[in-house]
């Protein structure tokens, strides 16, 4: 079945860093690549999102770029903050009729001041 | 305040009991999900809807229980046939399959806890 893997499972960087999380997806006809945010006790929220007719997508800090032909795709940000520790989840749409999304298995993020 | 309302936050429950997850919404939109969150898997889907008085099965879904009779609400039944219900249960909805948006709108998520 559809599949999504996301690494890594933690990562620490320290304030003023970039951090990169990488996800890989197993259906090549996928059309739809969410990041959701999902800080300590609090519900995922979307961040970003990015369609496979786009390489890339840039929304201040956060950026994500999609690589069709290896069928992965990554979230960047740049100059972190504290603010940004949280675990974060990646998402593929695979094709079809509804609206599913496979999401991978989560990346915790500490930024550390 | 638009927006999605999970309830109860907390619950315990003993073995063999049946436990209901209440989920509803006032975003008007037509589709709902249950995900159930465990640490180290991200979130896998028990349950959908796209609209009302239908649903469909998602990848988790034995033990469990849905129904959709009303637009807003959709509550997810832990049934004492779900050998593993102790878990996080995220309930989230968005405009639907028609939508090319597909972002989905979370409620802050039940604690089950199986004593």
């Amino acid at each position: 079945g559809e599949n999504v893997e996301q690494h890594p499972s933690t990562l620490s960087v320290q304030e003023g860093d970039s951090a990169v999380i990488k996800c890989t997806y197993s259906d090549s006809a996928s059309n739809y690549f969410p990041w959701y945010k999902q800080e300590l006790g609090k519900r995922p929220q979307l961040i970003i999102d990015i369609r496979s007719n786009v390489g890339e997508k840039k929304d201040q800090r956060i950026a994500v770029t999609l690589n069709k032909t290896a069928k992965h795709f990554s979230l960047h940000i740049t100059e972190t903050q504290p603010e940004d520790s949280a675990v974060y989840f990646c998402a593929a749409k695979p094709s079809g009729g509804y609206n599913k999304l496979i999401f991978g298995a989560g990346t915790r993020l500490a930024v550390h001041p | 305040d638009g927006g999605i309302t999970q309830s109860p936050k907390y619950l315990f429950r003993k073995e063999g009991q049946n436990v209901t997850l209440s989920c509803e919404q006032n975003l008007n939109h037509d589709a709902m999900y249950w995900y159930r969150q465990d640490p180290g898997q991200g979130l896998r889907l028990i349950y959908y809807s796209q609209i009302v008085n239908d649903f469909q099965k998602g990848d988790i879904a034995e033990g469990y229980s849905v129904s959709r009779e009303k637009k807003e609400s959709f509550p997810l039944t832990v049934t004492s046939a779900q050998k593993n219900p102790t878990a996080f249960y995220l309930c989230a909805s968005s405009m639907g399959s028609s939508s090319h948006t597909g972002e989905l709108f979370f409620g802050e998520g039940s604690r089950l806890t199986v004593l």
